[in-house]
């Protein structure tokens, strides 16, 4: 699975939208972009996931660049329980067993 | 509906001991996953069951941990002789079937200390 590299930390204001960058520049062509967040003492939760079209859902918003090699999770109001580390994860259809690899993350701080 | 659980949340044991980690996953996923976090550091990947196989364990560090999943739902993650370094937080997750994008629910984990 190709490497990804994300910032290690991030701040954002409370109601505004936090934007989180990943870079994925090696992603081969049948392979897809996920984004889990893990909250403080819980497991990682899954959030989106896309192939090369922007995909939305009710917790974020996913922009992929039409090249590919990078995306960047949106979500569009925060809020302080939106305090987490996002993984970016790039995840290849392998007969080999679809594990995540989990890179250091993004540590997203929502302020008041 | 009931999420993956494990147990205990907290071990502490001593160096040289044996544990067992208890995973149960959602009902009717096939596919389980371990993974273990270090102290600031993203989850890595240990092995994964399908059914009651393990279908990578590529990930397992030596061969002092061992898993299982006998029936193809709760699974154990045993570790002999464990060494401080063993210390982490061990994740257990599942995930519906065979389609190779299914998204895995995670466990709250297992906060192993070995001192």
């Amino acid at each position: 699975d190709a490497k990804t590299t994300q910032p290690p930390s991030m701040d954002c204001a409370e109601g505004r939208a936090a934007n989180l960058p990943c870079n994925h520049s090696t992603i081969s062509g049948n392979e897809y972009v996920y984004w889990y967040r893990q909250i403080h003492s819980q497991g990682p939760q899954y959030i989106i996931h896309g192939l090369k079209n922007n995909e939305t859902n009710e917790m974020a918003s996913l922009i992929i660049t039409e090249d590919r090699k990078s995306s960047t999770l949106i979500l569009p109001h925060a809020t302080l329980r939106d305090t987490a580390v996002y993984y970016c994860i790039v995840r290849g259809w392998s007969n080999a067993g679809n594990m995540l690899t989990f890179g250091g993350g993004t540590r997203l701080m929502v302020k008041p | 509906g009931a999420g993956v659980s494990q147990t205990p949340s907290n071990k502490v044991t001593e160096k040289g001991k044996y544990v067992e980690l208890r995973c149960d996953p959602i009902s009717g996923h096939t596919a389980l996953y371990w993974y273990r976090q270090s102290l600031g550091q993203g989850p890595e990947f240990l092995i994964y069951f399908q059914g009651t196989g393990a279908a990578d364990d590529s990930g397992l560090p030596n061969d002092r941990f061992f898993a299982v999943r006998p029936e193809g739902s709760v699974s154990t993650l045993k570790i002999q002789r464990t060494e401080r370094g063993d210390s982490a937080v061990y994740l257990c997750a599942s995930s519906p079937g065979l389609t190779k994008l299914n998204e895995q629910f995670f466990g709250p984990g297992t906060r192993l200390t070995v001192l």
